[in-house]
């Protein structure tokens, strides 16, 4: 059982590049979600699914775009990256209906 | 959104020593969990916990979701109990919430 896999773990793009971080879970999970982590900040949500077709904003969804067209896969967007969004990221998911969430290793991401 | 608050934010233990970590949030919720960052980044979840309390080994939560915290009782604390601890709150819109953590070193 995989649970919650991030690719790619490490990542260093340059002003205005896009690129797209994975998440897959294998649980059957309804709900997924996309955090960034800052120094002292704690995690903070981008954006969230309650299932395929649905997605939502979170907290900081400002530069970031997703889609859920599979249970499985939540992949993270980034138009045109900017160093403020150099950060680590972390993918979660869990069943709906207060669940525990399952974290995925996170990926790091710097942008010069 | 819901303000989390974690205290303390540091806290250095002897290897055998007991500790509180606190979580308060500013409005009603429906879930609450704990999660633990190991040194290596990863998140751990130790709790799912919306009220009451659970144990599991030398870890235990207490949520009293009317007065709007949580406790976290780490006993007997060892060296692999180092990390950051935070609490993680659901709103009724399905947004979670976490705290700024909790920094724990184990000396041996």
């Amino acid at each position: 059982n995989a649970g919650v896999t991030q690719t790619p773990k490490f990542q260093v793009l340059k002003t205005g590049q896009s690129m797209t971080l994975q998440c897959a879970q294998d649980m059957n999970h309804e709900y997924m979600s996309w955090y960034r982590q800052d120094p002292g900040m704690g995690l903070r949500l981008i954006h969230y699914s309650v299932g395929a077709g649905i997605t939502d904003q979170g907290e900081v969804p400002n530069g970031y775009n997703v889609s859920r067209s599979t249970t499985e896969d939540f992949p993270l967007r980034l138009l045109s990256a900017a160093p403020s969004q150099t950060s680590v990221y972390f993918c979660a998911s869990s069943y709906l209906g207060n669940q525990p969430q399952h974290f995925g290793d996170g990926t790091r991401l710097s942008i010069l | 959104g819901i303000q989390v608050e974690q205290s303390p934010p540091d806290l250095i233990l002897q290897e055998g020593a007991n500790s509180t970590l606190r979580c308060n949030f500013s409005d009603s919720v429906n879930n609450l969990q704990w999660f633990h960052q190991n040194p290596w980044g990863q998140l751990i979840n130790l709790f799912y916990i919306p009220s009451g309390t659970k144990q599991n080994g030398r870890l235990s939560a207490t949520t009293v979701a009317t007065e709007r915290y949580s406790l976290l009782y780490i006993s007997s604390s060892q060296t692999t109990d180092s990390g950051v601890y935070f609490c993680a709150v659901l709103n009724t819109g399905n947004q979670f919430y976490f705290g700024t953590g909790t920094s724990l070193t184990v000396i041996p």
